[in-house]
């Protein structure tokens, strides 16, 4: 499978708690995008990273969400001190280095948080 | 403040029918619109437009962009259950923002048979 991976699928953790997200890109795709989905939105951008830098963050990144790609390659996304508002799918994407063309987008990974 | 918009949101039709749905944006240094697909899971790229006026045609869905007015339309002719899905158009743009895309809220198309 080349595609965009993401783990865990599904995740259910109790308010307070922290969790981490692993996102496996296209292997050749420098650039990589986080973003978060909630019911009967569109996706909203979180941050990018070309490489191993981390480029742009959003505005909605709060202090508790922090995102590394250590080595320009797999990349996680930490929620810590989670909160019922936190619940919702996360979407991992990557591309090559153009600055235009397609997002290929993993199957996501859907947090609740009780 | 960078946006897109979609319409309509929500869309009842019987197979057989056509649609068309509409995205508008309003964005600083455009580069690319995109169409994408969303059932259950992940979104499926559909049509990137980055020129206005020329069609992006594939089966029975196609998609055309006007620069101009700001704005894209995705067409589906001769729906089928299987259209049902989430549309999702989404604007790269910026000088720095690492062709990131921003997302309407989506379009959720309901065809019944």
């Amino acid at each position: 499978d080349t595609g965009v991976s993401q783990n865990p699928r599904h995740k259910i953790t109790k308010r307070g708690q922290n969790v981490t997200f692993r996102c496996d890109p296209i292997s050749e795709h420098n650039r990589l995008y986080w973003y978060r989905q909630t019911l009967g939105q569109g996706p909203e951008f979180l941050t990018y990273f070309q490489n191993e830098a981390q480029l742009e963050k959003s505005r909605l990144l709060s202090d508790r969400f922090s995102a590394e790609r250590p080595k320009g390659s797999f990349s996680t996304l930490e929620i810590q001190r989670t909160e019922q508002g936190d619940s919702a799918m996360y979407l991992c994407a990557s591309k090559r280095g153009s600055l235009t063309g397609e997002l290929f987008f993993g199957e996501g990974s859907r947090l609740t948080v009780l | 403040e960078d946006k897109v918009v979609q319409s309509p949101l929500s869309l009842v039709v019987h197979e057989g029918d056509t649609v068309t749905l509409n995205c508008s944006y309003e964005v600083t240094n455009f580069r690319s619109l995109l169409w994408y697909k969303q059932e259950k899971k992940a979104p499926t790229f559909l049509f990137m437009l980055t020129s206005s006026g020329i069609e992006k045609k594939s089966g029975r869905l196609s998609s055309i962009l006007d620069k101009k007015e700001l704005f894209s339309i995705l067409n589906i002719t001769a729906t089928q259950t299987g259209d049902s899905a989430i549309y999702l158009c989404a604007v790269g743009f910026g000088e720095t923002s690492g062709s990131r895309l921003t997302f309407g809220e989506g379009t959720q198309l309901t065809v019944n048979p």
